[in-house]
């Protein structure tokens, strides 16, 4: 069952501009949401979180949005560097349940 | 290095044989977790351990499963009699939770590429 869904499998973005991300859920009892990176070879590397308390929640250049009435949230990266294409991943659990539940990933490429 | 570590990164084994990974997880994380990720998936979560316990396996995908985490540190997956379909990435992770939150951030290691043949 696709509990998170990630409908884009890739974004292409130009240096500079800004990327967005993102990221529908179905659980309701979900409340707390993550975005990870993931590089080839290596294993996913843990990026923002957002609790359902909240709407926004900024780190640097990253900022998750999450909008509970439309199941949604988007991460926006601004601005987009090179560096920065990697998959992301979303993620949701529900009560501190530490059975997250993963999206399928976008892959972002940032062209120079 | 202070991630987590598995071991093997790699492993090639022919269809019927057992299988056995490792997980060292951040040392002073309590919780420590498996996945399996396929290609063009995301992680799927298999199990989980709060020290020593093991507090939830029915999302195991079969009794061909079993995880341990005997003294509450390093962690064990094992994959009886493998099956072509079990080829897949297997991560671990692990975390703290942070003084008076339910919530933690899952810090993944790696992982390790089983190919079944």
């Amino acid at each position: 069952d696709q509990q998170v869904k990630q409908n884009s499998p890739s974004l292409s973005v130009q240096e500079g501009r800004i990327s967005i991300l993102n990221c529908d859920y179905t659980n309701s009892m979900f409340d707390y949401f993550l975005w990870y990176k993931k590089y080839p070879a290596e294993g996913p590397t843990f990026l923002i979180s957002i609790s359902s308390i909240k709407d926004k929640n900024e780190d640097g250049r990253f900022t998750v949005f999450l909008n509970k009435s439309a199941k949604h949230l988007s991460l926006h990266i601004v601005p987009s560097q090179p560096g920065d294409s990697a998959v992301y991943f979303c993620a949701a659990s529900g009560d501190g349940n530490n059975d997250m539940r993963f999206g399928a990933g976008t892959r972002l490429t940032v062209k120079p | 290095d202070t991630g987590v570590s598995q071991n093997p990164r790699h492993k090639i084994t022919k269809r019927g044989q057992n299988v056995t990974f490792r997980c060292d997880p951040i040392s002073e994380h309590n919780r420590l977790y498996w996945y399996r990720q396929t290609l063009g998936q995301g992680p799927e979560f298999l199990t989980y351990f709060q020290n020593e316990a093991q507090l939830e396996k029915s999302r195991l995908l079969s009794d061909r499963f079993s995880a341990e985490r005997p003294k509450g540190s390093f962690s064990t997956l094992e994959i009886q009699r493998t099956e072509q379909g079990d080829s897949a990435m297997y991560l671990c992770a692990s975390s703290s939770p942070r003084t008076g939150s339910i919530y933690n951030e899952q810090f993944f290691g790696p992982g390790t590429r089983l190919t079944v043949l």
